[in-house]
């Protein structure tokens, strides 16, 4: 019973170019979501978040949209650069209060020079 | 600014051993929490704590313990090592608010053998 889910393990993109990330979600009740990255050997790092009552959050290059009806979410990074690559997971909150987190598996992106 | 400190960074048990990670934040967070990480797999809550003198259970409790006497520290507690808890920990803090996400630690890698 996976609430969360990455269906793409990896992504290579070209450097410059954008990075789309995908992610899904079963439970409706989520009213929070957020993007993480993580480099090896360290812990994950908070890059943007959004609010189920919004459709777009921005910050730099990082865009995130939500779309409800599909209970989808995706990561947009443009431009794309080489300090990038890292694992992203995408994460949900809401349920069962107490600010808890939900994660879905990661995605390792590459960013090719 | 510590922010999130885990200790030990590495450790190899030996099956029946037991063992205790230790997690500390110097942020006033109220909302601590315990995740693994498998391989390949996203992050899975084991305990969190709402403020001191309170800690509840996640979604993979069993063969661990915590405990929350200070707002500071949130130690896990391994008792009786199997191969099955071999993993990644992290521990990690949150102000409430969603929009701020978690603080991670850099992670505990424990190997039970």
């Amino acid at each position: 019973d996976q609430q969360v889910k990455q269906n793409s393990p990896s992504l290579s993109v070209q450097e410059g170019r954008i990075s789309i990330l995908n992610c899904d979600y079963t439970n409706s009740m989520f009213d929070y979501f957020l993007w993480y990255k993580k480099y090896p050997a360290e812990g994950p790092t908070f890059l943007i978040s959004i609010s189920s009552i919004k459709d777009k959050n921005e910050d730099g290059r990082f865009t995130v949209f939500l779309n409800k009806s599909a209970k989808h979410l995706s990561l947009h990074i443009v431009p794309s650069q080489p300090g990038d690559s890292a694992v992203y997971f995408c994460a949900a909150s809401g349920v069962q209060g107490a600010q808890k987190l939900v994660f879905g598996q990661g995605t390792r992106l590459t960013i090719n020079p | 600014n510590a922010g999130v400190t885990q200790t030990p960074k590495f450790r190899i048990l030996k099956i029946g051993q037991s063992m205790t990670l230790q997690c500390a934040q110097d942020m006033n967070h109220n909302y601590m929490y315990w995740y693994r990480q498998d391989p390949g797999m996203g992050l899975k809550l084991i305990y969190y704590s709402v403020g001191a003198g309170i800690t509840d259970k996640g979604e993979v409790p069993n063969g661990y313990n915590v405990s929350r006497s200070t707002t500071e520290d949130f130690p896990l507690r391994l008792e009786l090592a199997a191969p099955s808890q071999t993993s990644v920990y992290f521990c990690a803090s949150s102000p409430g608010p969603m929009s701020y996400g978690y603080t991670f630690g850099s992670g505990t890698r424990l190997t039970v053998v």
